[in-house]
């Protein structure tokens, strides 16, 4: 099975502040297609997750710009260039890349300062 | 406005049965693959179950295969968790979730509310 690791696995962040999550893949995501299979999820709390990215740097629709994502084959990273109140909950790597399973990292936590 | 809402979790006693039903609107429903993804309480996400648009492909965790059985009717826009020989670490939030289009690209999951089952006696 594909292990996806995220670190920092909490983080506190200052309101316009940027933040970074990095998710580490024990296996090569990048497919013969050319597109890397790495999704990120945001988490808000009591709430499902939500799409951010897909194919390691997609934004869904509808997600500002302050979201990028980045990286290959086996590193990746979900940046956030200015943290706003409403960035709050648990950020998910997820790979569909080599199922079953699909995997997903441990979560990262946002909160705020 | 894709819409998932799941049904038929609560209670049950350890050993026993449900089924848990996934309601879609907004989208092709008989094109996409689904799944079910749960999540224990205060854990991260785990995936469970994928089926293919036509329902002739189905594959399972290692945890659930043998026990759980997923399945659709696309008459209905429904998508299906049936849960058999349930176990205290079934207990968690299962959400329903919506993959690519049958013949399209890849562009992530779109997920429903959940509905959380609850493994007691």
């Amino acid at each position: 099975d594909i292990v996806l690791t995220q670190s920092p696995l909490s983080l506190s962040v200052t309101p316009g502040e940027p933040a970074s999550i990095s998710c580490r893949s024990s296996h090569n995501l990048l497919q013969s297609d050319g597109y890397n299979y790495l999704d990120w999820y945001l988490q808000r709390p009591g709430q499902s997750p939500q799409l951010l990215i897909y194919l390691g740097s997609n934004r869904a629709s509808g997600i500002p710009d302050r979201f990028s994502g980045s990286g290959s084959g086996t590193d990746f990273t979900l940046k956030i260039s200015r943290v706003e109140s409403e960035d709050v909950g648990v950020y998910y790597c997820m790979q569909p890349a080599r199922a079953p399973p699909y995997t997903f990292g441990q979560g990262s936590k946002l909160e705020i300062k | 406005e894709v819409q998932l809402v799941e049904s038929g979790g609560g209670l049950v006693q350890p050993g026993g049965s449900l089924r848990l039903s996934c309601a879609a609107s907004g989208f092709a429903f008989s094109y996409h693959y689904m799944h079910w993804v749960r999540q224990a309480p205060g854990k991260g996400l785990v995936w469970v179950s994928r089926i293919n648009h036509d329902g002739t492909n189905r594959i399972y965790a290692d945890s659930v295969r043998g026990r759980f059985t997923i399945s659709r009717d696309n008459g209905r826009n429904t998508l299906f968790l049936q849960m058999d020989s349930l176990r205290a670490d079934d207990t968690a939030v299962y959400y329903c979730a919506k993959d690519r289009h049958d013949s399209g690209a890849y562009v992530g999951f779109s997920w429903g509310r959940g509905i959380l089952v609850t493994v007691s006696s």
